[in-house]
């Protein structure tokens, strides 16, 4: 266990609908990161949050978005669904001291059919 | 923009060889290069990273270089095992708590 928690592990959609997907990160660090993997190819980043508040936005589309709560849970919230938006997401934390890098969870399967 | 490239997307070498994994960046302000494995249906997990002041980390049978002048960095893996056998991702980020850029991965078989 990575310390990083997603719900769900897996989830089959149809075309056209919304889902949310969710990352509760690792004790204590206030950075978490979403990630989409698709199939053979690499981890695109999507967007960023710090400690509440937008950080950094990568090749995130318009019918995605994001946000962090005062728990520092952070939320991925994926609208108008197309295949193409099938893919693993990741989400990632890292610690403000000590050690540099990330922590992943263990990512969300999506499925749209 | 930011950019990592990372060859060869794929690579097979015989158990008990060594493998080498190349990548570049495009970005100069960046100072932070960690290197992940991501075995099959599993979560990336970093194996090793190295800081810009440094040339060169060795951990095990696992080193990295940095030529921070020619921007670019090299995971070795020597004495290769079945168990090396996954992806790996090469990536950059400018400090701690920014995003970090991965190439797309070298999917590295190791043959019996």
């Amino acid at each position: 266990d990575s310390g990083v928690t997603q719900t769900p592990k897996h989830l089959i959609t149809a075309t056209g609908q919304r889902v949310t997907l969710r990352c509760s990160p690792r004790s204590g660090d206030l950075s978490v990161y979403w990630y989409q993997q698709s199939l053979d190819q690499g981890l695109q980043f999507l967007i960023q949050y710090y400690n509440g508040e937008e950080r950094a936005k990568g090749n995130i589309l318009e019918r995605f978005s994001a946000q962090q709560f005062p728990d520092l849970h952070s939320e991925l919230n994926l609208s108008s669904l197309e295949l193409g938006d099938s893919a693993l997401y990741f989400c990632a934390s890292s610690a403000d001291r000590g050690n540099y890098g990330y922590t992943f969870g263990s990512g969300t399967r999506l499925t749209v059919v | 923009g930011e950019n990592v490239e990372q060859h060869p997307s794929t690579l097979s070498v015989q158990e008990g060889d060594s493998a080498v994994i190349k990548c570049t960046y495009s970005d100069s302000a960046s100072n932070y290069f960690p290197w992940y494995k991501q075995e099959l249906g599993k979560r990336p997990q970093l194996i090793i990273d190295i800081r810009s002041n440094v040339g060169e980390k060795k951990d095990q049978r696992i080193a990295v270089t940095l030529n921070k002048t020619a921007k670019h960095f090299s995971l070795h893996i020597t004495e290769t095992q079945p168990e090396d056998s996954a992806v790996y991702f090469c990536a950059a980020s400018r400090n701690r708590d920014d995003k970090i850029i991965f190439g797309k991965g070298t999917r590295l078989h190791i043959l019996p």
